[in-house]
């Protein structure tokens, strides 16, 4: 593929609302990754997958966060019942295996009112 | 847990001149890769350079180069010949060289903010 695509790239969500990011990584890309950037800062690890095995979550945040990968391309990661601290932008990155360059997406901007 | 500190907020520099953008990382690992990561205004974060610490060399690409200091636990960035397109937040990253140790993605600095004066 052309790139790592994100969609919606903007959204706002009312405080207790649940959300779904959703990341395209570059075709045979099998290890994606998922980062939460607060405004001003670096972006934060949250979870990576190897195919569709989660590998590792040890960033997300709370249990209200949960992502997924079933059938080892697409990835949507998700947020119930938001709060304003999870406001960020969410980036998504892959490459062609665990030690190779990260390929990011241009994020999605999460706006909880 | 590593960290990675980058010590200044915002640079300036002159169209043309050399700028040096600071990192140290603390770490007890031995083997791991550090990079340093743009991220123009458009948010789309693009690699840099990579360096991997058992290399003594330091890595070089077209205009920028890195002073990778192993011992200091040190990694800045330099930027020749600075030019327009080089505005951005410039981000340092850590990476253990080994997988599934709970800790496999990028551990980022805060970012500098790097203003190009024409």
């Amino acid at each position: 593929g052309a790139g790592v695509s994100q969609s919606p790239r903007y959204k706002v969500a009312k405080r207790g609302q649940d959300v779904a990011l959703r990341c395209d990584p570059i075709s045979g890309h099998v290890s994606l990754f998922w980062y939460q950037q607060a405004l001003g800062q670096g972006p934060e690890f949250l979870t990576y997958f190897q195919n569709e095995a989660q590998l590792d979550k040890s960033g997300l945040p709370s249990d209200r966060f949960f992502a997924e990968r079933p059938e080892g391309s697409v990835s949507t990661l998700k947020i119930q019942r938001t709060q304003q601290e999870d406001s960020a932008v969410y980036l998504c990155a892959s490459s062609s295996s665990f030690y190779n360059e990260q390929f990011f997406g241009p994020g999605t901007r999460l706006t909880v009112l | 847990a590593q960290t990675v500190t980058q010590s200044q907020p915002e640079m300036s520099v002159q169209e043309a001149e050399t700028v040096t953008l600071s990192c140290t990382y603390d770490t007890s690992e031995s083997d791991y890769y550090l990079f340093w990561y743009k991220q123009p205004p458009s948010r789309q974060m693009i690699l840099v350079i990579r360096q991997e610490a058992y290399k003594q060399q330091n890595a070089t690409e077209n205009r920028f180069s890195v002073n990778f200091q192993k011992a200091a636990k040190s990694f800045s960035l330099k930027i020749s010949d600075s030019q327009l397109g080089d505005a951005a937040m410039y981000f340092c990253a850590y990476r253990s060289a080994m997988a599934g140790g709970g800790a496999d993605g990028l551990t980022f600095g805060k970012g500098t903010h790097l203003i190009i004066q024409p």
